[in-house]
């Protein structure tokens, strides 16, 4: 997975919790992004990074923050779950060519 | 909306026949990329075509990109088991801050 790893691979969450994934990688890449995958939708970007403390909004960035402290960590937060949350969730990191992380399933009850 | 769709949604063929799929965009790109997807796993970079290109190779695979037509096809040939998987398309726009906008998919299965 080219130095991309996302922890934890699997969490089941309730409602109304908030949850932290955790994305990192080992290569130096700027950009790094956070995408959910979900049946009939393919992958929905969720927010991106192009540097240290510099984020941006994606396709389907409600519900959802992320951090950026250092140029290897991604951070994407629920800050308070919800059902339609549950996905799988994808790090990628790259500039024209995106390194994909294994992914996070994350079910919310 | 969905920037790439992919053509076929599904596609079943035997070992050693070669696989198209095709992928449709709407807007104007700078470049086109194809993934690969096993299942369970994450996606993995195959092919990048930028738009002034018309077709690229790369071992069994072969990419081709018409920009009048806002479309491209991935050619895999001679097949094999392992390449079972889904395949997505994804367009880098010119006006996106390289952000990508991935197709639905393909899944291809090759069958022994």
């Amino acid at each position: 997975d080219a130095g991309i790893t996302q922890s934890p691979r699997h969490k089941v969450t309730e409602t109304g919790t908030p949850v932290t994934l955790r994305c990192h990688q080992t290569e130096n890449h700027r950009y790094m992004y956070w995408y959910r995958q979900d049946p009939g939708h393919g992958l929905r970007l969720i927010h991106y990074s192009y540097g240290v403390k510099d984020t941006d909004k994606g396709e389907v960035s409600d519900g959802y923050s992320v951090s950026r402290s250092k140029t290897e960590d991604f951070l994407l937060t629920l800050e308070s779950a919800t059902s339609s949350q549950t996905s799988v969730y994808f790090c990628a990191a790259g500039l024209d060519t995106q390194y994909f992380g294994p992914g996070t399933r994350l079910t919310v009850l | 909306s969905q920037q790439g769709e992919e053509d076929p949604q599904a596609l079943s063929i035997q070992e050693g026949e070669n696989a198209t799929m095709n992928c449709s965009y709407k807007t104007s790109i700078n470049n086109l990329q194809w993934y690969r997807q096993n299942s369970g796993r994450g996606l993995v970079h195959l092919i990048l075509i930028r738009s002034n290109e018309r077709e690229k190779h790369s071992g069994r695979l072969r990419v081709t990109l018409d920009t009048s037509k806002k479309s491209s096809s991935l050619l895999i040939t001679a097949s094999r088991a392992a390449d079972t998987a889904s395949y997505f398309c994804a367009t880098d726009l010119i006006q996106g801050a390289q952000k990508l906008v991935f197709g639905q998919g393909t899944r291809l299965t090759i069958n022994p």
